[in-house]
């Protein structure tokens, strides 16, 4: 059975102050790890993929990269508008039916 | 691009009613949609996945008489609860598959059941 888990569940920076979040992961065979950013009252939105491992996907503030067992998000300098929960979610390279599997998130809160 | 909508984005009925919500993709035709329902402080959980003009693939636990999913066309999919109940209660988020990998999400629908 696939599994995702996020670390740390809650994250408190102060503006400007770099970080981490950590998704390791189980899985029978990776097709892709999807990086998704929740605010509250929303939907996912999605911000990355990445399929092998070395890979690095970057947007703004935001650098995802990925190892066989585990993918980071780094967030260099954050404001405070970055604050929301990041969801990181495997898709299993066996089936048809394209079906995620999510971690439970890390809620960060980038303070002024 | 990869835009996706839901209706309503927020719903109050009274207990034994049932509730349409509707999710579709605006810019692009879905392979899949998928529903989710997610509770306070809670991640996503899948539903149902359904392919458009097939009968919906529903998770262990969904009742599938409770949760009617239609997917009628390649840009529309609909789930209707039906005799809500409060346990009903929930945040309900489709999400839609193009070609590739990735599935984009919609911006939730919040139902409440009095």
């Amino acid at each position: 059975e696939d599994q995702v888990t996020q670390s740390p569940e809650a994250l408190r920076l102060q503006e400007g102050e770099s970080s981490s979040l950590n998704c390791s992961y189980t899985v029978s065979g990776l097709r892709g790890l999807f990086w998704y950013r929740q605010d509250p009252g929303k939907g996912p939105e999605f911000l990355f993929t990445l399929y092998s491992a070395g890979e690095e996907k970057e947007k703004e503030r935001l650098k995802a990269t990925l190892t066989k067992k585990e993918s980071f998000l780094h967030i260099t300098a954050p404001k405070p508008e970055d604050s929301a929960t990041y969801l990181c979610a495997v898709l299993n390279s066996g089936g048809s039916n394209y079906k995620l599997t999510f971690g439970k998130g890390t809620l960060l809160t980038v303070n002024p | 691009g990869a835009v996706v909508s839901q209706h309503p984005s927020r719903v109050i009925c009274k207990s034994g009613t049932s509730v349409k919500i509707e999710c579709r993709s605006l810019d692009f035709q879905a392979t899949t949609m998928f529903w989710y329902r997610q509770f306070p402080k809670q991640s996503l959980m899948l539903m149902a996945t359904s392919n458009e003009g097939s009968k919906a693939t529903y998770e262990q636990g969904v009742e599938k008489d409770k949760f009617l999913i239609n997917h009628a066309s390649l840009t529309l999919s609909t789930l209707t609860v039906t005799s809500a109940h409060p346990e009903d209660s929930s945040f309900y988020i489709c999400s839609a598959r193009p070609l590739g990998n990735e599935q984009f999400f919609g911006p939730g629908t919040r139902l409440t059941v009095l």
